[in-house]
């Protein structure tokens, strides 16, 4: 089974602060995506990754960068914490072939609570 | 563009009862469908997916979905409702064609199944 795994299940921060969200997969997965989700808004994508150092902005990446530096981890960086960014978190990875590289496998999440 | 509507936030039904979750979704390609759902405090897990082979679909669990074009919906089913069913359910839809480059997902805001005794 694939596994994708979170550093934290529960995170508590103070506004400025420096946050890395780390998530690693077993599975060999080309890509990985972090999302962060909020009642009544669903998942939206704050990044992308599709292979070592390769990273695409998604939807809300303003506030937030990533670093892939091994295949397998995928880490997320708020450079300086706000508390608009709490939020429960939650990274995804799947696999590049062509039939099955929309199905994504996702870990636990990490709820986020900025003060 | 592509997007993803979920009517109704809140779903309650009775144990043993039929579910019914509904997801309209729009797409300029033929789309890749997905439902996952989501137990507390845990992450997202795939129940079923539709990709362009047969219509009706059937996921993990006794869900069932069916694909329709014309009405561009891709609503969840079961017919008789467990306790263990009451989770919040999200539906999926590919951003790009099969045969493209992108690998990315729309969710829609999800939908929270509660299950009365």
């Amino acid at each position: 089974d694939v596994k994708v795994t979170q550093s934290s299940r529960y995170l508590v921060k103070r506004t400025g602060e420096k946050v890395f969200l780390e998530c690693v997969q077993d599975m060999d997965h080309e890509n990985m995506f972090w999302y962060r989700q909020d009642p009544g808004l669903g998942l939206r994508l704050i990044y992308f990754s599709y292979d070592v150092k390769m990273k695409e902005k998604g939807d809300i990446p303003e506030g937030y960068s990533v670093s892939r530096e091994k295949k397998e981890r995928f880490s997320l960086i708020l450079e300086s914490a706000s508390t608009n960014q709490t939020s429960m978190y939650l990274c995804a990875s799947s696999l590049q072939a062509a039939r099955l590289r929309f199905e994504q496998f996702f870990g636990p999440g990490t709820r986020l609570t900025v003060l | 563009a592509q997007s993803v509507t979920q009517l109704g936030s809140h779903v309650s039904v009775s144990e043993g009862a039929l579910v019914l979750l509904r997801c309209n979704y729009s797409s300029s390609v033929p789309p890749y469908l997905f439902w996952y759902v989501q137990y507390p405090n845990q992450g997202l897990q795939l129940l079923l997916k539709y990709t362009s082979a047969a219509t009706l679909v059937k996921g993990i669990n006794g869900f069932e979905a069916e694909f329709k074009k014309s009405e561009t919906s891709f609503h969840l089913t079961k017919p008789s409702a467990h306790m263990s069913d009451a989770a919040e359910y999200f539906c999926a839809v590919s951003r790009g064609p099969y045969g493209g480059a992108t690998n990315k997902l729309i969710f829609g805001t999800g939908t929270l199944l509660a299950v009365q005794p």
